[in-house]
């Protein structure tokens, strides 16, 4: 069973504009983490928040976690073509050994 | 190496076909999982294994057979798919089974086809 929903579901933006992702979870958590997919291929890392945190960054990626809300915000600044792709949020449910939960992703298309 | 690495990477078999998938690490990761994904749709996680333990089966059907001989190697061998078992599988490690400080490191995943 999936953690939590994503929206907005898809987001269509001109290149240097801002794209912000927003996540929400179900359970208690340890981390939640942030993963992008280009066209169906393996996801990679962006970064982690752990849930004693509230707002990370790295580099053009700024992360929020709000645990009392159990929501999570992903930002991407200045955006490029090159970002174009699935973003998934993920969890780490606190006491589950180790699961990493999926949440539905946003397709995110950067217009040059 | 800080590699997840998956093959094949596209495989075709029949329903009556054996067949087997293969997942490599080499980053001292001690804990292993497979995923399916279907298109459009997130990963869903079929089996955890921990210190080379099969931890976590999330009901996954038993045409479905995972192993681990080591703590590098996780294989996922199949039997008797069905056509609805097509999808993308991606293998991933992780430091440690639930450590709070660290991602997952994710391979770029087979394409299976049943036919």
């Amino acid at each position: 069973s999936q953690q939590g929903e994503e929206d907005p579901q898809a987001l269509s933006i001109q290149e240097g504009e801002n794209a912000t992702m927003n996540c929400s979870y179900k359970t208690s958590i340890n981390n939640l983490q942030w993963y992008r997919q280009n066209s169906g291929r393996g996801l990679v890392h962006l970064i982690l928040i752990r849930s004693n945190e509230r707002e990370k960054h790295s580099g053009r990626l700024r992360v929020t976690l709000d645990t009392s809300k159990k929501s999570s915000s992903l930002l991407i600044t200045a955006s490029r073509a090159a970002d174009t792709a699935s973003y998934f949020c993920a969890t780490v449910p606190y006491n589950q050994g180790g699961k990493l939960i999926f949440g539905q992703g946003t397709e995110l298309s950067v217009k040059p | 190496d800080t590699e997840v690495t998956q093959t094949p990477k596209h495989l075709v078999m029949g329903m009556t076909n054996k067949k087997s998938l293969k997942c490599e690490q080499h980053m001292g990761h001690r804990a292993m999982y497979w995923y399916k994904q279907k298109a459009k749709k997130p990963p869903e996680l079929m089996f955890v294994y921990s210190y080379e333990k099969l931890s976590i089966n999330e009901s996954v059907p038993s045409r479905f057979s995972p192993e681990c001989p080591n703590s590098s190697l996780l294989n996922l061998h199949l039997h008797a798919l069905q056509p609805e078992d097509s999808a993308l599988y991606l293998c991933a490690s992780s430091q440690e089974p639930g450590l709070a400080n660290y991602g997952y490191t994710f391979g770029s995943g087979t394409r299976l086809t049943v036919v």
